[in-house]
C-alpha cells in the first residue's frame, strides 16, 4: 500500500538554528501534502496545505515565515522550521495524497526538540 | 481551526469488552475517516466511510457514516491489551481537501 515517509524522526536542535523536516510520498505522486502539529495530549493541527510546483497556503496564525514549505516534487514537500525556539518543539506530521485518490495517508511523525 | 466534537476523551476498560466513540459536527462531511495513533507515531488509517449511512467493518471494529453526514461512530468489539492508543475521527469535504481532525479518544485495556 501507499507508503509516506518522514525523516529524520527525532531532531535536536539548538535555539537560533533552522531544522529542515522531509515528507516523501514512496509509491505514488502526491499532489497535494498536508503539514501537521501535535503537541502532547492534543489532536493534530492542520499547519499549512502544500501543493506541488505552487506557494503553500498556511492556516490563520500559522507564520509563513518561520515555517518554511517547499513541494518542489510530487514525491518530496519540506518543511523548514527558521529560527526555532523552544516553544516550537513538538511532532510534526505530514500526510499526502495521489493524484486522483481519496485516502490520505500519514508521514511516522518527526520529533523537533528546540534546547 | 474547526474541530470535531469527539467523545469520550478517555475509556478504561477491561480486555474482552466492547467500546464505542462517536463524532459529531455542526457542518456535513462527505467523508468520514477514523484513525489510531501510537505514542510517537503518526496515525494509522483504520477505516474510510464514504457514503451517508455506510456501515464498514475492518475486523474488530465497525464504523458508520451517519445518515445526516454530520456524525459518526466507531465500534470496537472484543477488546485486546493492543488496541490501546489515541483513536481520532476526521472529516473531509471533498476528495484531497484538508482533514477536520476530532480532539481523540484515548482507550486504555487492562489485561
Amino acid at each position: 500500500g501507499a507508503v509516506v515517509s518522514q525523516h529524520p524522526s527525532r531532531v535536536i536542535c539548538k535555539s537560533g538554528t533552522s531544522v529542515k523536516i522531509e515528507c516523501r510520498s514512496l509509491d505514488f505522486q502526491a499532489t497535494t501534502m498536508f503539514w501537521y502539529r501535535q503537541f502532547p495530549k492534543q489532536s493534530l493541527m492542520l499547519m499549512a496545505t502544500s501543493n506541488e510546483g505552487s506557494k503553500a497556503t498556511y492556516e490563520q496564525g500559522v507564520e509563513k515565515d518561520k515555517f518554511l514549505i517547499n513541494h518542489a516534487s510530487l514525491t518530496l514537500s519540506t518543511l523548514t522550521v527558521t529560527s526555532a525556539h523552544p516553544e516550537d518543539s513538538s511532532f510534526y506530521i505530514c500526510s499526502a495524497t495521489e493524484a486522483l485518490g481519496n485516502t490520505i495517508y500519514f508521514g511516522e511523525g518527526s520529533w523537533l526538540t528546540v534546547v | 481551526g474547526q474541530q470535531l466534537n469527539q467523545s469520550p476523551q478517555s475509556m478504561f476498560i477491561q480486555e474482552g469488552e466492547d467500546v464505542s466513540m462517536n463524532c459529531t459536527s455542526s457542518s456535513i462531511f462527505n467523508t468520514w475517516l477514523w484513525y489510531k495513533q501510537d505514542p510517537g507515531e503518526g496515525p494509522v488509517l483504520l477505516i474510510a466511510l464514504y457514503k451517508a449511512g455506510e456501515l464498514t467493518s475492518n475486523g474488530r471494529l465497525t464504523a458508520q457514516f451517519g445518515i445526516t453526514r454530520k456524525d459518526s461512530f466507531l465500534n470496537i468489539s472484543a477488546s485486546i491489551p493492543s488496541d490501546v492508543g489515541i483513536y481520532f475521527c476526521a472529516g473531509q469535504r471533498a476528495s484531497g481537501s484538508r482533514l477536520t481532525f476530532g480532539e481523540g479518544t484515548q482507550l486504555t485495556v487492562n489485561p
